[in-house]
Parts: structure tokens; sequence; C-alpha cells
């Protein structure tokens, strides 16, 4: 397996555009995870499925943000509209049990 | 609620020098405790967790239920140890989400 796969790597935009991160999360596991990652507050959990269903969206920040999983194997964060302060990485993460496996991230720049 | 606390955000050491980064948590029931590394501009990745009571590349942590701890230790720290550690709790295996603490960089001079 290719691990878990996010896209695009890099995405610079400018404040009030649209933004879709995307995920395909590693085959079998029925947990996914969307963290983001700043320097200031570290590793910040937005949300969680469990089953293609969201189980946790405590921490979206706010009704600007959203995600979806419409099936097993994929899965979309939105940003809509972006601004400066959403700058930061953004990753998925799968599991089935115990470890978390994570993807390489994205790296959002919004000016 | 559960909680994770790393209370050093930086943590700097010479090449040779012993290494322990601290990692405390609040949980009442029997957690899974995991510590994670992310080098530079890389994803995360598992380093241990406390189940396997197995070392990685030098590093070793107990779980101490009673001070309610999972430090991770290196007797002797190398220049390629330097990266961004993370400790995370789980309510068990099974059960969702993992908690993770805020970080600690650790960079190891030469």
């Amino acid at each position: 397996d290719a691990g878990v796969i996010q896209s695009p790597r890099h995405e610079v935009t400018e404040m009030g555009q649209e933004v879709t991160l995307r995920c395909k999360p590693i085959s079998g596991h029925d947990y996914l995870f969307w963290y983001r990652q700043t320097m200031m507050r570290g590793l910040e959990l937005l949300i969680y499925f469990n089953n293609n269903v969201p189980i946790d969206d405590s921490g979206m920040p706010e009704d600007r943000f959203s995600a979806k999983m419409p099936n097993a194997s994929f899965s979309t964060l939105k940003i809509q509209p972006s601004e400066p302060r959403d700058s930061a990485v953004y990753f998925c993460a799968s599991k089935i049990t115990g470890e978390l496996f994570f993807g390489e991230g994205s790296r959002l720049t919004v000016l | 609620a559960q909680r994770v606390t790393q209370p050093e955000k930086l943590l700097s050491v010479f090449k040779g020098a012993p290494v322990e980064l601290k990692c405390n948590y609040s949980y009442s029931g029997s957690p899974e405790l995991f510590w994670y590394v992310q080098y530079s501009r890389q994803r995360l990745q598992l380093l241990l967790r406390h189940i396997s009571r197995e070392s990685i590349k030098g590093f070793t942590a107990d779980l101490n239920k009673g001070e309610t701890s999972f430090h991770l230790k290196k007797p002797f720290a190398q220049e390629e140890d330097s990266a961004m550690y993370y400790c995370a709790l789980s309510r068990g295996s099974t059960l969702g989400r993992l908690y993770f603490g805020r970080g600690t960089q650790l960079t190891v001079w030469p």
C-alpha cells in the first residue's frame, strides 16, 4: 500500500478563495482524521470519521470549514472562503486500531 | 477528560548527551501511549508505543501509571534525532481518536 495519500502537497491561494484538500486513506482503514499543524498551536484535530460517518467535528474552527467522506477511499476538507490565518499544514491520517498512519500533509498558504 | 502535556516546547542537547522528552497524561482509565516523530518537513510516523515495550532507534519509553508519565529517553543523542516529537494517548486501541500533546522540538548539536 502506498500509505495515506494527500493532494495537493502545496497550495498557495488568495484570501477569499475556496480551497479543497483531498485524502485517500489506507485501504481497509475505517478511521480517518484531519489535523491542522501550526507553530503556535501544534497539532489540532479538526474532525474524524468512522466508517465514513463524521464522529467528532468539534475541532472544526468555523463554518468556513467543512469535511466529507463520500466513500471509504476518499475524503475532502474544504475551506470557503479562505483567510490568511488558515495557513498551516493539514494532515490526513487513517487507522484501524492503535497506530495512526499520516499522509505527507498539504501545506496551505493563504495570501 | 483526557489530556497530554509536553512541558517543553524546545529542547537542545549536544551529540552524545542523554536526552529525555517529558510527557504527562491525565486519564482515569487504562490508556495506550505513543510517541510520534516528525523529521523536517516529513510526515509524522510512529516511533514507539508502550504496549510493544521495544527500543526504536535507541529510544525507550516506560509507562509510569503512578506518575501518569510516558517520558521518552535516549542515552546518547545523535544529530539525526533532531525532530519534532509528539506524545499521544488513546483511550483504547479500538476507541477512535488519539489525543496529542503540543510537541517538543528536539535539536541535537554536533
